[in-house]
């Protein structure tokens, strides 16, 4: 898998658009880039993931430039309860061990009131 | 529908007894997957299994591990003279296998600890 490079930490206020950075420079054509999140004691969770176009979902939108080198995934309005480690993952579709999922350090955002 | 669930949730066992571990995948989901996560470190695989075919056990860290899913649903993870360092939250994640990304959902994790 490519490796990806997130701040350590980030802090928003409640109610704001939570804006998360992500570097993946050395991503290849064919792969795909993730976000999961895991808030404290709870299974990862996934969240949004996209190839070249821009992603929206219920939880969040991925924003992926046109060279696909980085990618910024927005939580619009950020609540408490989205406190958590923020994993950025690139990794290619089906074939070879591309189902073994690795997370690095990921971005800790901490929501504040 | 129902996400991917996980058995027991906690489970605080003496060191050298046997554990099983359950994990019941979303429905429909043919890939399911088995990894633990040590106190602040990051995900270590353990083993994989796709529909019929063989597991990929290449991430199982000892002999005494070993897993088997029943009927291609539920799955369970089994540690056999469980040591101190078995210590950890084993996670199970699922995933159907549909053309390009295989996006995995994950319990919300067994935590065990061996004292």
């Amino acid at each position: 898998d490519a490796k990806t490079t997130q701040p350590p930490s980030m802090d928003c206020a409640e109610g704001r658009a939570a804006n998360l950075p992500c570097n993946h420079s050395t991503i290849s054509g064919n792969e795909y880039v993730y976000w999961y999140r895991q808030i404290h004691s709870q299974g990862p969770q996934y969240i949004i993931h996209g190839l070249k176009n821009n992603e929206t979902n219920e939880m969040a939108s991925l924003i992926i430039t046109e060279d696909r080198k980085s990618s910024t995934l927005i939580l619009p309005h950020a609540t408490l309860r989205d406190t958590a480690v923020y994993y950025c993952i690139v990794r290619g579709n089906s074939g070879g061990s591309n189902y073994k999922l690795t997370f690095g350090k990921g971005t800790l955002l901490t929501v504040n009131p | 529908g129902a996400g991917v669930s996980q058995s027991p949730s906690n489970k605080v066992t003496e060191k050298g007894k046997d554990v099983e571990l359950r994990c019941d995948p979303i429905s429909g989901h043919t890939a399911l997957y088995w990894y633990r996560q040590s106190l602040g470190q990051g995900l270590e695989f353990l083993i994989y299994f796709q529909g019929n075919s063989a597991p990929d056990k290449s991430g199982l860290p000892s002999d005494r591990f070993s897993a088997e899913r029943t009927g291609g649903s539920v799955s369970t993870l089994t540690i056999q003279r469980t040591q101190q360092e078995d210590s950890a939250v084993y996670l199970c994640a699922s995933s159907s296998e549909t053309s390009g990304a295989m996006t995995q959902y994950f319990g919300p994790g067994t935590r065990l600890l061996v004292l």
